[in-house]
């Protein structure tokens, strides 16, 4: 079974600075692709970035980054130069690549911008 | 595009009454999800479909029930609803190809339900 381990509850980060969210996770399977989630106190669910466990290259999206450390078993996301709106729940999720292809979540890390 | 629309957005129900949780959306996606998200916590997937009559439970199925008559709705069904269920109700869809290509997962706005 496929499981997500998000170890911060909570940080806090100075605006204009870089934050690393942890995320780890377990599998037994060779395919599988790693997303990060942004909800904002609103509550929907935003698509921030994603990794294939095949792709040789740490993803970016703009101001984020993947850092993808198979063997460790790590997609950690970077945040760079934090603006107060990044402030929200932050999920790291993994699809195991199989019969439904189906999203397992972590249990979030609260970010908090100050200013 | 509406994308994944979920309805209602909130919802307050008494113990014991049933309600069903709509979800439709318009991107001829064939595979959709309910997720439920408690107070702090990440989502767990309650039950999914791959396509058109096809549906299958997920990590927390007890005390729900889906259908997937067509490929754009997907409803979930509450029965004798508990306290328990007091949740944010999340649908999802995705669009797999049959060799494996996915395109990535849409997630409706939600549906706040409280069981009093």
């Amino acid at each position: 079974a496929q499981k997500i381990t998000q170890t911060q509850p909570g940080m806090f980060v100075q605006e204009k600075e870089a934050v690393t969210l942890d995320c780890t996770y377990d599998t037994s399977d060779q395919s599988y692709g790693l997303f990060w989630y942004k909800q904002p106190s609103s509550g929907e669910m935003i698509f921030l970035i994603y990794q294939g466990s095949y792709d040789e290259q740490n993803a970016t999206e703009g101001r984020y980054s993947l850092n993808f450390q198979k063997a460790r078993k790590s997609a950690n996301l970077v945040i760079s130069a934090s603006q107060l709106g990044d402030s929200a729940m932050y999920f790291c999720a993994m699809r195991a690549d199989g019969y439904g292809n189906k999203l397992v979540f972590g249990a979030g890390t609260i970010l908090r911008v100050k200013s | 595009n509406a994308g994944v629309t979920q309805t209602p957005k909130f919802r307050i129900l008494k113990i014991g009454q049933s309600m069903t949780l709509q979800c439709a959306q318009d991107m001829n996606h064939n595979y959709m999800y309910w997720y439920r998200q408690d107070p702090g916590m990440g989502l767990k997937l309650i039950y999914y479909s791959v396509g058109a009559g096809i549906t299958d439970k997920g990590e927390v199925p007890n005390g729900y029930n889906v259908s997937r008559s067509t490929t754009e709705d997907f409803p979930l069904r509450l029965e004798l609803a508990a306290p328990s269920q007091t949740s944010v109700y999340f649908c999802a869809s995705s669009y797999y190809t049959r060799t494996g290509q996915n395109y990535g997962y849409t997630f409706g706005s939600g549906t706040r339900l409280t069981v009093v």
